[in-house]
Parts: structure tokens; C-alpha cells; sequence
């Protein structure tokens, strides 16, 4: 089955430019979604379709795709984007029609 | 408003079954499918499956195929996850999403959770 990689964890000081990425073999191929997960809450989508925003989340949040890896972007981040980072593809040649990384800690210092 | 309302905790016993309720509102309940998701305590994000909650066509992860059954309620607007033979490592919150399908698959909508516990 299709597997995304992603780093554990990612730090980042206030201001700063936060880049996660997530893995995957030709996922410039595919579609990558992304979600925020703060502690004891629901993920919450922040990108979909690669680049694209759902109303409401800010513009500092952006996202690329291409070759073997999806990258999302969190600009002058803030102390309330400390959360986990999740990315996700659909892969209908899967046992897991559903695809979801491992997941990104960011931490901003 | 838009919004999916799960049921509250559960505890079980080993070899039990639970059923977990997700109530849609503010939009029209048979224009998208819904997908159940779990995430053990400190662990990732797992998809358990889907269904359509326009004519309930259901694909589920094929590990928890023959333990896991989800359905509709199209006249309440509620979907349920139904997963039987419990072990202790089914102890999870669970999620249900709105999916949005068009060239794949995304969730724009979750619920609160729901914990399930299995323990002896």
C-alpha cells in the first residue's frame, strides 16, 4: 500500500518560516491535503487539492506538490500554530483507499 | 450551523461492540459521504472507511473488514460506525468526516470524537 513519510518533528522560532514535508513515491501525481491537529481537538483542514485554502485559514499557510514530495508552508508563524501535521492523499489502488502520514509535531520556540 | 455532532464515551469489554452515532446539520445530509477515522491515545490518524450517504455504498479498510459496519439514517441525518469483537487495541478516540470527492477524497468537516475504551 501506498506510504507518506513525514518528519516527526519540526521547530521553528516565532516569525519564522515552518516548512513540513510528506514523502511519498510520485506524489507530485496525486492530490495532498493537509490538516491541523491542536491537543485534545478534531484535525481541522488547512490546505486541500495541494495549494488550496478553505475559507478561513489564513494565508500564511500554503503548500506545493511535486516529484516525491509535498511540502506545507506556515509563514510568520505563530505560538498558536504549535500543533500536529498531518498530510493525506487518495490512493484507489490501496487496500487504504485513505492515506495519511505519520504526522508533524511543530513546535514553535 | 455545519457542523457533525458525535455520541459520548464509551467504555467496553473485550469481545464487545460499539456503535458510535455522528449527527449532520446545517447542509444537506445525502450530498456527501461520510468517512470514520480513529486515532489510538499518542498515535497517528487511521481511515477506517466510508460511506455514502446518498445510496449507503460503503469501502472499508481491509484491515478491519468483517469487524466494522457503517450505515445511514437519511430521515435523522446520521451515520453510524458499528465495530464489533473489541480488543484493547480498538481503545481510540474516533472520528467521523465529511468527505468531499470530486478527483479524490478529502474531509473539510470532522466531529468532536468520540473515546472508546476497551478494557477488561
Amino acid at each position: 500500500s501506498y506510504v507518506l513519510t513525514q518528519p516527526p518533528s519540526v521547530s521553528v522560532a516565532p516569525g519564522q518560516t515552518a516548512r513540513i514535508t510528506c514523502g511519498g513515491n510520485n506524489i507530485g501525481s496525486k492530490s495532498v491535503h493537509w490538516y491541523q491537529q491542536k491537543p485534545g481537538q478534531a484535525p481541522v483542514l488547512v490546505v486541500y487539492d495541494d495549494s488550496d485554502r478553505p475559507s478561513g485559514i489564513p494565508e500564511r499557510f500554503s503548500g506545493s506538490n511535486s516529484g516525491n514530495t509535498a511540502t506545507l508552508t506556515i509563514s510568520r508563524v505563530e505560538a498558536g500554530d504549535e500543533a500536529d501535521y498531518y498530510c493525506q492523499v487518495w490512493d484507489s489502488s490501496s487496500d487504504h483507499y485513505v492515506v495519511f502520514g505519520g504526522g508533524t509535531k511543530l513546535t514553535v520556540l | 450551523q455545519v457542523q457533525l455532532v458525535q455520541s459520548g464515551a464509551e467504555v467496553k469489554k473485550p469481545g464487545a461492540s460499539v456503535k458510535v452515532s455522528c449527527k449532520a446539520s446545517g447542509y444537506t445530509f445525502t450530498s456527501y459521504g461520510i468517512s470514520w477515522v480513529r486515532q489510538a491515545p499518542g498515535q497517528g490518524l487511521e481511515w477506517m472507511g466510508w460511506i455514502s450517504a446518498y445510496n449507503g455504498n460503503t469501502n472499508y479498510a481491509q484491515k478491519l473488514q468483517g469487524r466494522v459496519t457503517m450505515t445511514t439514517d437519511t430521515s435523522t441525518s446520521t451515520a453510524y460506525m458499528e465495530l464489533r469483537s473489541l480488543r484493547s487495541d480498538d481503545t481510540a478516540v474516533y472520528y467521523c468526516a465529511r468527505v468531499v470527492t470530486g478527483l479524490d477524497w478529502y474531509f473539510d468537516l470532522w466531529g468532536r470524537g468520540t473515546l472508546v475504551t476497551v478494557s477488561s
